[in-house]
């Protein structure tokens, strides 16, 4: 089973609300990521987590704050956003991040609207 | 000088056509590869990791040339339902980033 799944699967949000995207898998996988993909573009990187501590951080902007509660769980907090943060917003997860264990699977996304 | 470089095509073709993409990379240090594929508003989906000797899964044949440090996807006999836009990536194991092509999109026509 190489099911990664996300919720809510659309999201509209005003400029003032705080609103969380959330992210789960159970293939055991140790690394997970968040990605934000505009339209006809491909996904842009933005947070990579492993073994639960945040590896990357593609300098995204603060108001988008990523959490991993756990191993299976990641959380995208998202905080007084810019319409132009409108995107599908992509998790994916990896066995790892070493060789031989760094297959992504996605998520099938969050598409959020901000107004 | 972009990471992953692919033609976006549209690769318009008619069914039962042979189709073929290329994506180069810039970074010869670049440890694995793979093709996937989106649908429309949909999430990118695995459809090959690429070896080094080179793959094949049914109609689909991977090729990896690091000399000239780029890959490509061959598909065979198309379908209407490969019409898709297909995505290189590349991974590089030093900065633990995976780098994506700009993506082709392919359209196969009945």
């Amino acid at each position: 089973d190489t099911e990664v799944t996300q919720t809510p699967k659309h999201l509209v949000m005003g400029m003032t609300n705080k609103k969380s995207l959330k992210c789960e898998q159970h293939m055991g996988h140790r690394a997970m990521y968040w990605y934000k993909q505009k339209a006809k573009k491909p996904p842009e990187l933005m947070f990579v987590y492993s073994y639960e501590k945040l590896s990357i951080n593609e300098s995204v902007p603060s108001r988008f704050s990523p959490e991993c509660p756990n191993s299976s769980l990641l959380n995208l907090h998202l905080h007084a956003l810019q319409p132009e943060d409108s995107a599908l917003y992509l998790c994916a997860s990896s066995q790892d991040l070493g060789a031989g264990g760094e297959t992504q699977y996605f998520g099938p996304g969050t598409r959020l609207l901000v107004l | 000088r972009k990471e992953v470089e692919q033609d976006p095509g549209p690769f318009n073709v008619p069914e039962g056509a042979t189709v073929a993409f290329n994506c180069t990379y810039s970074n010869s240090a670049s440890q694995s590869f793979f093709w996937y594929r989106q649908d429309c508003r949909k999430e990118p989906k695995l459809l090959m990791s690429v070896y080094s000797s080179g793959n094949e899964d049914g109609r689909f044949t991977a090729q990896l040339n690091r000399a000239s440090q780029y890959i490509s996807l061959l598909i065979r006999d198309s379908k209407l339902s490969d019409s898709a836009t297909y995505l290189c990536v590349v991974n590089t194991y030093n900065f633990n980033k995976f780098y994506f092509g700009s993506g082709t999109k392919l359209n196969v026509k009945p």
